[in-house]
């Protein structure tokens, strides 16, 4: 079974521009899970889409967005980027989609804003 | 947020069992304690999860207190592959979200 998969990894854009990060879950899987991961901060959760719905969100600013499509794959959107948008952006899909169940990660997005 | 706490650093002979501690006092009764490790610059790694018993399966062993406030992740025989951080979440999970911590760095020497 094929993992999770992001595209692209590796990324470099200019500050003020956008940018559209995309992944792929584990075949049967509908929840998506975006995560940014900085040094400073590590880990923080972006958003989760179940069922092209958004169902959770954590405490990013409005120029973080995302979607999911009908057959699972999701996108994520960062508009007008900063410096300190440079991270790695982690995408997890989960198959129960309930609240306790186990997330597989894939490799990342290594972004960099220059 | 809950918060968890871990050592920010453990070692480990090739070899022998790593123990791996979290305290978790703020897990709620229905939260699961789950445990995933990064190995540089790759995605999080889904080791293991339980809500009260111990669990195993072919990676590691989990121990879980009876009050549910602290757990052991349990390597049985550390190989220099194992060397990673190791985040324990004992709590702040919600729909597709998982509230890491900082982790513990595990280095498995030869």
């Amino acid at each position: 079974k094929a993992g999770v998969t992001q595209t692209p990894r590796y990324l470099i854009k200019t500050r003020g521009q956008q940018v559209t990060l995309s992944c792929s879950p584990i075949s049967g899987h509908r929840s998506v899970s975006w995560y940014q991961q900085t040094p400073g901060q590590g880990l923080q959760f972006l958003f989760e889409y179940f069922s092209e719905t958004q169902r959770n969100k954590g405490n990013f600013p409005g120029r973080f967005s995302g979607r999911q499509f009908s057959n699972s794959r999701s996108e994520m959107n960062v508009s007008t980027l900063e410096l300190g948008d440079s991270a790695l952006y982690l995408c997890a899909s989960s198959g129960r989609g309930t609240m306790n169940t186990e997330a597989f990660f894939g490799q990342g997005t290594r972004l960099t804003v220059v | 947020d809950a918060k968890t706490t871990q050592p920010p650093s453990m070692d480990c002979a090739e070899g022998r069992a790593a123990n791996l501690p979290c305290n978790h006092s703020t897990i709620s009764g229905n939260e699961y304690v789950y445990w995933y490790r990064q190995i540089h610059s790759q995605g999080p790694q889904y080791i293991i999860h339980g809500l009260k018993n111990n669990e195993t399966n072919e990676m590691a062993s989990l121990i879980i207190t009876e009050d549910r406030k602290s757990s052991t992740l349990i390597l049985p025989h550390a190989t220099l592959r194992d060397t990673a951080v190791y985040y324990c979440i004992g709590g702040g999970t919600s729909y597709g979200k998982l509230t890491f911590g900082q982790g513990t760095i595990l280095t498995v020497h030869p």
